[in-house]
C-alpha cells in the first residue's frame, strides 16, 4: 500500500526566506505527483503536477522536483511571503490505475510565514 | 470558467439520519473523485467515476456509503444511518481524462453528525 510522508509537519519562518518542503512515498511506481495548498476552511488548490517521466516543474516562485527512484519530491518556495501561509499537501497517483484513480495524500506541512 | 462546486457547504445532522452530498464537476471533466478529510486522519480517497461508472468501490468506508453519477456530470454521495465518526469534510474533485488527470477540487461539504 502506498504511503506518503511529509516533513516537516509544521514550519514557521520569517518573510523573505527560501524554504523546502519534503515529500516521500513508498511505492515508486507512480503515474504522477501533485502538490496542493489548502487554506483554512477551504478546498485544495493545485500548485504543480509532475508526470513520472519529468524531473521538475516550475510556476513563479515555486519549483517542485521529483526523484522517482528514491521516492522523493521537494517543493521549493523562493522569497516567501505571508500570503504563502497555508498547509501544503503532496499527493501521488499510482501507475496501476493508468492515471484514472484516486490520489494518496500526505498529511501536509503547515507553513507560517512571519511578516 | 466555473470550478467544481459542492452543496451544501455545511450540514449538521442527527445520528441515524441519511444525508446526501452533491458535487458539480467542471464542465467537460469526465473523471470525478470523492475524498474525505478528517481531523488527524488526513485526506482519504473514497471513490472515482469515469463517466457514469465507478470501477472500484472498495475505498468506501462501509456499506452505509454509496455514490452515483448521472449524465456524466453531477454526482451524489449518500451516507445512510449516519454515525458520529462520519463527521468530516467531504471533498469532490474532477479531471479531464487526458495524460495528466490533474485534479481540481471543490470547496468541500463539512458534515457534522450530532
Amino acid at each position: 500500500k502506498q504511503e506518503v510522508t511529509q516533513i516537516p509537519a509544521a514550519l514557521s519562518v520569517p518573510e523573505g526566506e527560501n524554504l523546502v518542503l519534503n515529500c516521500s512515498f513508498t511505492d515508486s511506481a507512480i503515474y504522477n505527483l501533485q502538490w496542493f495548498r489548502q487554506d483554512p476552511g477551504k478546498g485544495l488548490t493545485s500548485l504543480l503536477l509532475i508526470q513520472s517521466s519529468q524531473r521538475e516543474q516550475t510556476s513563479g516562485r515555486l519549483n517542485a522536483s521529483l526523484d522517482k527512484s528514491s521516492g522523493r519530491s521537494t517543493l521549493y518556495i523562493a522569497a516567501s511571503q505571508p500570503g504563502d501561509s497555508a498547509t501544503y499537501l503532496c499527493a501521488v497517483r499510482l501507475l496501476s490505475g493508468g492515471g484514472a484513480d484516486g490520489l494518496t495524500f500526505g498529511k501536509g506541512t503547515h507553513l507560517i510565514i512571519q511578516p | 470558467g466555473a470550478g467544481v462546486s459542492q452543496s451544501p457547504s455545511n450540514k449538521v445532522t442527527e445520528k441515524g439520519k441519511d444525508v446526501e452530498l452533491r458535487c458539480d464537476p467542471i464542465s467537460g471533466h469526465t473523471a470525478l473523485y470523492w475524498y474525505r478529510q478528517s481531523l488527524g486522519q488526513g485526506l482519504e480517497f473514497l471513490i472515482y467515476f469515469q463517466g457514469n461508472s465507478a470501477p472500484d468501490k472498495s475505498g468506501l468506508p462501509s456499506d452505509r456509503f454509496s455514490a452515483e453519477r448521472t449524465g456524466g456530470s453531477v454526482s451524489t454521495l449518500t451516507i445512510q444511518r449516519t454515525q458520529q465518526e462520519d463527521s468530516a469534510v467531504y471533498l469532490c474533485a474532477s479531471s479531464l481524462a487526458d495524460s495528466s488527470y490533474e485534479q481540481y477540487f471543490g470547496p468541500g461539504t463539512r458534515l457534522t453528525v450530532t
